[in-house]
């Protein structure tokens, strides 16, 4: 149990195009998922705290308007990335919470050119 | 955005080698986890540690949480080639919120 997925595993995205994407909680529910970004051989960096029916709590230094989390369910958190520029080109996990653990998601490359 | 100190940064070894690594942190935490990760994929959950001073199996992985609670260490005994990835540390303060703050990591190679 406790599998979380990620749609889409990957996307290439034109520059000042929007990109969404989906993190689900397959088999809990969860009432917090996490948004995290990791940029080529570094570490995970938390983006944003998803509370299910309420908004989202970004990490100091995250554009709040420019990456937009809507968790509309126990077991969907979407993140979108607005407005793209080459220098969002990351590799996007997420996690979702059952208990006090934190199970994450495969990820989902972007590459916007 | 925080960071835990982790150490060392790669390690290259013979299979059936034990490995060491540990992580540091300048603040408490109730909670440290390890997890492994491998290219193009989330991390995975290894082991948790809940109390400080706790000493924790997971096959061929013991961790321990540092009396201190500012870290903890992760061992892998007899290293076989599936053993490569990064390895990461996390760091939870739980309560209120159960934010994972993440170590730098440790990339883990080992020839056969």
């Amino acid at each position: 149990g406790a599998v979380v997925s990620q749609h889409p595993s990957w996307v290439i995205c034109k520059s000042g195009t929007s990109v969404k994407i989906e993190c689900r909680s397959l088999d809990f529910q969860a009432t917090t998922m996490f948004w995290y970004r990791q940029f080529p051989k570094q570490s995970l960096m938390l983006m944003a705290t998803s509370n299910e029916g309420s908004k989202a709590t970004y990490e100091q230094g995250v554009e709040k308007d420019k990456f937009l989390i809507n968790h509309a369910s126990l077991t969907l958190s979407t993140l979108t990335v607005t407005s793209a520029h080459p220098e969002d080109s990351s590799f996007y996990i997420c996690s979702a919470t059952r208990t006090a653990e934190q199970y994450f998601g495969p990820g989902t490359r972007l590459t916007v050119t | 955005g925080q960071q835990l100190n982790q150490s060392p940064q790669s390690m290259f070894i013979q299979e059936g080698e034990d490995v060491s690594m540990n992580c540091t942190s300048s603040s408490i935490f109730n909670t440290w986890l390890w997890y492994k990760q491998e290219p193009g994929e989330g991390p995975v959950l290894l082991i948790a540690l809940y109390k400080a001073g706790e000493l924790t199996s997971n096959g061929r992985l013991t961790a321990q949480f540092g009396i201190t609670r500012k870290d903890s260490f992760l061992n892998i005994s007899a290293s076989i080639p599936s053993d490569v990835g990064i390895y990461f540390c996390a760091g939870q303060i739980g309560g209120a919120t159960n934010k994972l703050i993440f170590g730098t990591g440790t990339l883990l190679a080992v020839q056969p």
